[in-house]
């Protein structure tokens, strides 16, 4: 079973729609991150959390928001979703190097959401 | 240029043969890592060198860093057509709270058959 996995792995939605993406882990990591993907402008840190009362945002959180449920799940959601917000979106997982930083960020395999 | 910036954004090469990829930054890190992403694909985290490291390999993968130039590289070795791929440096800066990894906007490396 993969350890990261993102549901739904694809969808269509209106503008206006509510949407939530979730993400669940079997990594026992503590972080989690959310980012988007757009052809040429690489990945974009959407929020994270450092632990299941530790939540922040990226440098893109405007329209966004999150909730850590548990240690093992991350859902984003698009309380008003918008065409700019069609993107490939990656749910990921990391922990701290004994030595300080992070040992290395495992990513889901992505959800394509698009917005008519 | 942003922290985290990709050089060159393309590579075609044949295969058997080297391929390099270059990664500049702008401020200091605690360590820097190395993607790939297959086409639609999530990323797989390659390798990470530290700061206080200069060189690290991991089979056919040769990382190099250079803290006073701000820049890294990574050599593919001996190319096969499944290493195919677009491959993002991150670099991992600040702590705490403040800890951030920011990804470049990759190479995408071609290798012909």
């Amino acid at each position: 079973d993969a350890d990261v996995t993102q549901t739904p792995r694809n969808r269509i939605t209106k503008t206006g729609k509510r949407i939530m993406l979730e993400c669940s882990q079997t990594k026992g990591h503590d972080r989690m991150y959310w980012y988007r993907q757009d052809p040429g402008l690489g990945l974009r840190l959407i929020y994270y959390s450092f632990d299941v009362k530790d939540i922040n945002k990226g440098e893109i959180s405007d329209g966004y928001s999150v909730s850590r449920q548990a240690q093992a799940k991350f859902s984003l959601s698009l309380e008003s979703a918008i065409p700019n917000q069609t993107a490939l979106y990656f749910c990921a997982t990391s922990d701290l190097l004994g030595t300080g930083g992070e040992i290395g960020q495992f990513f889901g395999p992505g959800t394509r959401l698009t917005v008519l | 240029s942003q922290q985290g910036e990709e050089d060159p954004q393309a590579l075609s090469i044949q295969e058997g043969e080297n391929a390099t990829m270059n990664c500049s930054y702008k401020t200091s890190i605690n360590n820097l890592q190395w993607y790939r992403q297959n086409s639609g694909r999530g990323l797989v985290h390659l390798i990470l060198i530290r700061s206080n490291e200069r060189e690290k390999h991991s089979g056919r993968l040769r990382v190099t860093l250079d803290t006073s130039k701000k820049s890294s590289s990574l050599l593919i070795t001996a190319s096969r057509a499944a290493d195919t791929a677009s491959y993002f440096c991150a670099t991992d800066v600040g702590g705490g709270s403040n800890y951030k990894l920011t990804f470049g906007k990759g190479t995408l490396l071609t290798v012909n058959p």
